[in-house]
């Protein structure tokens, strides 16, 4: 079946922590996105990439960290300076043809500050 | 500048009634416009999608979404509410980024139904 996996479904954080999310995707997408969701409110893009070995900062950069090594792969990381990471992460994909495709969206993993 | 706005954070309707989810959006061009629908602890799921062609669109699940530009809306509807209808439902609209396009999400509508 193709689709996104995030794993893991939730993670625990202590303080000073750097934890790293995983995505993966097996639709041969070359766009893939992070997105954060708090409670009551829609989703704030983090970071995007478009193709391997490229990506930009989204609205809610600061404190995240990604890679683009791999077309299937976009794991994020969420460093020690992100002050309030708990929230619950999305990772979706797109294909890149000029318009505005659908994009796809993985389970999530919700993030939690010990 | 593009933006969303959902009208009801919360809607509660009885199972077998009509459903209306409200969304306006604003945009400097001709945009495209989605809803998606997300269950407790899921991901978001494509319900409909809308991108310039017929105005009046059908998704999954009997949902259907009609674009009136005068207006500047695109509400949610469906004849008859499900129990499995209960989830959170999010109305975004597109714009251009770099060579890629970004979505903008309204905050979301709760929808509720009653047995």
């Amino acid at each position: 079946d193709g689709g996104i996996t995030q794993s893991p479904k939730y993670l625990f954080r202590k303080e000073g922590q750097n934890v790293t999310l995983s995505c993966e995707q097996n639709l041969n997408h070359d766009a893939m996105y992070w997105y954060r969701q708090d409670p009551g409110q829609g989703l704030r893009l983090i970071y995007y990439s478009q193709i391997v070995n490229d990506f930009q900062k989204g609205d809610i950069a600061e404190g995240y960290s990604v890679s683009r090594e791999k077309k299937e792969s976009f794991p994020l990381t969420v460093t020690s300076a992100q002050k309030n990471p708990t929230a619950f992460y999305l990772c979706a994909s797109s294909p890149q043809t000029g318009g505005a495709e659908t994009q796809y969206f993985g389970p999530g993993t919700r993030l939690l500050v010990l | 500048a593009q933006s969303v706005t959902q009208l009801d954070s919360h809607v509660s309707v009885s199972e077998g009634t009509p459903v209306l989810l409200r969304c306006n959006y604003s945009s400097s061009y001709s945009p495209s416009l989605f809803w998606y629908v997300q269950h407790p602890n899921k991901g978001l799921q494509l319900l409909l999608k809308y991108t310039s062609a017929a105005t009046l669109v059908k998704g999954i699940n009997g949902f259907e979404a009609e674009f009136k530009k005068s207006e500047t809306s695109f509400h949610l509807t469906k004849p008859s509410a499900h129990m499995s209808d209960a989830a959170e439902y999010f109305c975004v609209v597109t714009y251009a980024m770099d060579s890629s396009y970004k979505l903008i999400f309204g905050s979301g509508t709760r929808l509720l139904v009653r047995p």
